[in-house]
Protein backbone atom coordinates (compact mmCIF):
# COMPACT_ATOMS: atom_id res chain seq x y z
CA UNK A 1 0.00 0.00 0.00
CA UNK A 2 1.02 3.84 -0.70
CA UNK A 3 1.93 6.43 1.94
CA UNK A 4 0.33 9.55 1.14
CA UNK A 5 0.82 12.65 3.12
CA UNK A 6 -0.87 16.21 2.53
CA UNK A 7 0.27 19.93 3.74
CA UNK A 8 -1.97 21.41 5.43
CA UNK A 9 -4.01 19.42 7.31
CA UNK A 10 -6.40 22.10 7.91
CA UNK A 11 -7.06 25.67 7.51
CA UNK A 12 -8.68 28.58 7.98
CA UNK A 13 -9.38 31.38 5.21
CA UNK A 14 -10.35 34.06 3.75
CA UNK A 15 -12.78 34.88 1.01
CA UNK A 16 -10.79 35.50 -2.18
CA UNK A 17 -8.21 34.07 -1.80
CA UNK A 18 -5.79 30.63 -2.70
CA UNK A 19 -4.74 28.12 -1.08
CA UNK A 20 -2.81 25.07 -2.36
CA UNK A 21 -2.33 21.66 -0.84
CA UNK A 22 0.36 19.45 -1.16
CA UNK A 23 0.30 15.67 -1.87
CA UNK A 24 3.33 13.83 -1.71
CA UNK A 25 3.17 9.78 -2.20
CA UNK A 26 6.01 7.29 -0.79
CA UNK A 27 6.31 5.48 -4.56
CA UNK A 28 5.86 6.71 -7.93
CA UNK A 29 2.83 6.13 -9.43
CA UNK A 30 1.20 7.45 -12.99
CA UNK A 31 -2.22 9.03 -11.97
CA UNK A 32 -3.06 10.77 -8.87
CA UNK A 33 -6.39 12.03 -7.83
CA UNK A 34 -7.88 14.91 -6.09
CA UNK A 35 -11.43 14.81 -4.65
CA UNK A 36 -13.92 16.48 -2.56
CA UNK A 37 -16.02 16.13 0.22
CA UNK A 38 -18.29 18.60 0.96
CA UNK A 39 -20.09 18.44 4.58
CA UNK A 40 -22.28 15.45 4.77
CA UNK A 41 -21.88 14.39 1.20
CA UNK A 42 -19.92 11.85 -0.48
CA UNK A 43 -16.32 11.62 -2.11
CA UNK A 44 -16.56 13.77 -5.52
CA UNK A 45 -13.67 13.01 -8.17
CA UNK A 46 -12.06 16.48 -9.02
CA UNK A 47 -9.70 15.91 -11.44
CA UNK A 48 -6.92 12.87 -12.36
CA UNK A 49 -3.80 14.42 -12.12
CA UNK A 50 -0.97 12.90 -14.79
CA UNK A 51 2.94 12.76 -14.73
CA UNK A 52 3.82 15.45 -17.80
CA UNK A 53 0.70 16.34 -19.17
CA UNK A 54 -2.80 18.65 -18.27
CA UNK A 55 -4.73 16.99 -15.60
CA UNK A 56 -7.92 16.12 -16.34
CA UNK A 57 -11.27 17.89 -15.37
CA UNK A 58 -14.75 16.12 -13.87
CA UNK A 59 -18.06 17.53 -14.89
CA UNK A 60 -18.59 21.26 -12.68
CA UNK A 61 -14.65 22.01 -11.94
CA UNK A 62 -12.41 23.68 -14.44
CA UNK A 63 -8.52 24.18 -13.98
CA UNK A 64 -8.94 27.82 -13.80
CA UNK A 65 -10.58 27.28 -9.97
CA UNK A 66 -8.44 24.22 -9.20
CA UNK A 67 -5.11 24.14 -11.09
CA UNK A 68 -3.18 21.36 -10.23
CA UNK A 69 0.33 21.06 -10.90
CA UNK A 70 2.48 17.26 -11.35
CA UNK A 71 5.81 18.19 -11.76
CA UNK A 72 7.10 14.16 -10.92
CA UNK A 73 5.90 10.80 -9.98
CA UNK A 74 5.46 11.36 -6.05
CA UNK A 75 3.65 14.82 -5.58
CA UNK A 76 0.96 16.66 -6.90
CA UNK A 77 -0.37 20.11 -5.57
CA UNK A 78 -4.01 21.18 -5.86
CA UNK A 79 -5.23 25.15 -5.88
CA UNK A 80 -8.38 26.53 -4.84
CA UNK A 81 -8.68 29.57 -5.99
CA UNK A 82 -10.55 32.84 -5.36
CA UNK A 83 -12.24 30.82 -2.63
CA UNK A 84 -15.74 30.96 -1.47
CA UNK A 85 -17.76 29.81 1.55
CA UNK A 86 -18.60 27.01 -0.23
CA UNK A 87 -15.30 25.71 -1.04
CA UNK A 88 -15.15 24.60 2.69
CA UNK A 89 -14.35 21.05 2.45
CA UNK A 90 -12.59 18.44 2.91
CA UNK A 91 -9.65 17.98 -0.11
CA UNK A 92 -8.08 13.99 -0.03
CA UNK A 93 -5.49 13.45 -2.75
CA UNK A 94 -5.27 9.19 -3.20
CA UNK A 95 -3.75 6.86 -5.51
CA UNK A 96 -4.31 3.84 -6.86
CA UNK A 97 -3.43 0.66 -6.16
CA UNK A 98 -2.64 -0.63 -10.07
CA UNK A 99 -4.50 -4.03 -8.47
CA UNK A 100 -7.67 -3.63 -11.09
CA UNK A 101 -10.27 -3.62 -9.06
CA UNK A 102 -10.00 -0.31 -8.35
CA UNK A 103 -9.02 0.18 -4.81
CA UNK A 104 -7.55 3.82 -3.76
CA UNK A 105 -5.26 5.02 -1.01
CA UNK A 106 -6.19 8.10 0.43
CA UNK A 107 -3.91 11.05 2.02
CA UNK A 108 -5.27 12.44 5.40
CA UNK A 109 -6.93 15.11 4.08
CA UNK A 110 -7.23 18.87 4.01
CA UNK A 111 -10.09 20.33 5.50
CA UNK A 112 -10.71 24.00 4.72
CA UNK A 113 -13.21 26.37 5.93
CA UNK A 114 -13.39 29.49 3.84
CA UNK A 115 -14.82 32.56 6.08
CA UNK B 1 -29.12 11.50 -9.76
CA UNK B 2 -27.48 9.26 -7.41
CA UNK B 3 -26.17 6.38 -8.64
CA UNK B 4 -24.68 4.86 -5.35
CA UNK B 5 -27.00 5.31 -2.66
CA UNK B 6 -26.48 4.26 1.63
CA UNK B 7 -30.17 5.14 2.64
CA UNK B 8 -28.93 4.80 6.36
CA UNK B 9 -27.01 7.88 7.57
CA UNK B 10 -26.21 6.61 10.70
CA UNK B 11 -25.97 3.09 12.65
CA UNK B 12 -26.20 2.12 16.11
CA UNK B 13 -25.10 -1.56 16.81
CA UNK B 14 -24.47 -3.36 20.32
CA UNK B 15 -20.49 -4.08 21.04
CA UNK B 16 -20.25 -8.03 19.63
CA UNK B 17 -23.67 -8.59 17.77
CA UNK B 18 -23.71 -7.87 13.63
CA UNK B 19 -23.45 -4.40 11.52
CA UNK B 20 -24.91 -4.61 8.68
CA UNK B 21 -24.50 -1.67 6.54
CA UNK B 22 -26.32 -1.37 2.58
CA UNK B 23 -26.16 -0.05 0.07
CA UNK B 24 -27.75 0.21 -3.46
CA UNK B 25 -26.91 1.37 -6.87
CA UNK B 26 -28.67 1.75 -10.52
CA UNK B 27 -26.01 0.96 -12.97
CA UNK B 28 -25.76 -2.61 -14.02
CA UNK B 29 -22.52 -1.82 -15.28
CA UNK B 30 -20.19 -1.46 -12.13
CA UNK B 31 -18.05 -4.02 -12.12
CA UNK B 32 -16.71 -3.58 -8.74
CA UNK B 33 -17.66 -2.99 -5.43
CA UNK B 34 -15.75 -1.47 -2.39
CA UNK B 35 -16.28 -0.37 1.04
CA UNK B 36 -14.29 2.29 2.55
CA UNK B 37 -13.80 3.03 6.38
CA UNK B 38 -13.60 6.99 7.99
CA UNK B 39 -12.27 7.69 11.05
CA UNK B 40 -12.42 11.40 11.68
CA UNK B 41 -9.54 13.60 10.79
CA UNK B 42 -8.39 10.46 8.41
CA UNK B 43 -8.92 9.47 4.65
CA UNK B 44 -11.11 6.29 3.43
CA UNK B 45 -9.43 3.19 4.21
CA UNK B 46 -10.25 0.65 1.99
CA UNK B 47 -11.56 -2.09 3.72
CA UNK B 48 -12.92 -4.90 1.78
CA UNK B 49 -14.47 -5.31 -2.17
CA UNK B 50 -15.92 -7.30 -4.73
CA UNK B 51 -16.32 -8.21 -7.96
CA UNK B 52 -19.86 -7.65 -10.10
CA UNK B 53 -18.96 -11.66 -10.66
CA UNK B 54 -19.08 -12.81 -7.49
CA UNK B 55 -21.95 -13.29 -4.53
CA UNK B 56 -19.84 -12.74 -1.05
CA UNK B 57 -16.39 -12.25 -0.30
CA UNK B 58 -14.78 -12.26 3.10
CA UNK B 59 -12.06 -11.39 4.90
CA UNK B 60 -12.00 -11.87 8.74
CA UNK B 61 -14.76 -10.18 10.63
CA UNK B 62 -15.69 -8.35 7.44
CA UNK B 63 -18.22 -10.02 5.12
CA UNK B 64 -19.55 -8.22 1.74
CA UNK B 65 -22.65 -9.71 -0.10
CA UNK B 66 -23.49 -8.62 -3.70
CA UNK B 67 -27.32 -9.20 -4.70
CA UNK B 68 -27.05 -8.32 -8.62
CA UNK B 69 -30.51 -8.83 -9.55
CA UNK B 70 -31.89 -6.10 -6.44
CA UNK B 71 -28.71 -3.92 -7.16
CA UNK B 72 -27.84 -4.10 -3.58
CA UNK B 73 -24.77 -4.97 -1.94
CA UNK B 74 -24.37 -5.22 1.91
CA UNK B 75 -21.19 -5.02 4.51
CA UNK B 76 -21.78 -7.39 7.73
CA UNK B 77 -19.51 -6.91 10.26
CA UNK B 78 -19.31 -9.44 12.97
CA UNK B 79 -18.86 -9.34 15.97
CA UNK B 80 -18.66 -5.67 15.84
CA UNK B 81 -15.86 -3.39 18.18
CA UNK B 82 -15.79 -0.46 19.50
CA UNK B 83 -12.54 0.03 17.20
CA UNK B 84 -15.37 -0.37 13.92
CA UNK B 85 -17.00 3.18 14.85
CA UNK B 86 -16.42 5.26 11.70
CA UNK B 87 -18.20 6.38 8.66
CA UNK B 88 -18.44 3.66 5.87
CA UNK B 89 -18.34 4.34 2.34
CA UNK B 90 -19.62 1.73 -0.50
CA UNK B 91 -18.31 2.99 -3.85
CA UNK B 92 -18.58 1.20 -7.12
CA UNK B 93 -16.30 1.31 -10.25
CA UNK B 94 -18.04 2.13 -14.09
CA UNK B 95 -16.88 1.49 -17.25
CA UNK B 96 -14.14 4.22 -17.36
CA UNK B 97 -12.45 2.86 -13.80
CA UNK B 98 -13.99 5.58 -11.92
CA UNK B 99 -15.23 4.75 -8.54
CA UNK B 100 -19.26 6.20 -8.05
CA UNK B 101 -19.24 7.39 -3.96
CA UNK B 102 -22.13 6.89 -1.25
CA UNK B 103 -23.00 9.38 1.30
CA UNK B 104 -21.51 6.96 3.89
CA UNK B 105 -23.22 5.77 6.82
CA UNK B 106 -22.43 6.62 10.49
CA UNK B 107 -21.38 3.15 12.46
CA UNK B 108 -21.64 3.66 16.01
CA UNK B 109 -21.13 0.69 18.28
CA UNK B 110 -22.11 1.26 21.70
CA UNK B 111 -20.25 -1.26 24.57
Amino acid sequence: SAVISQKPSRDICQRGTSLTIQCQVDSQVTMMFWYRQQPGQSLTLIATANQGSEATYESGFVIDKFPISRPNLTFSTLTVSNMSPEDSSIYLCSVDNAGGSGELFFGEGSRLTVL
Amino acid sequence: DQQVKQNSPSLSVQEGRISILNCDYTNSMFDYFLWYKKYPAEGPTFLISISSIKDKNEDGRFTVFLNKSAKHLSLHIVPSQPGDSAVYFCAARDSNYQLIWGAGTKLIIKP
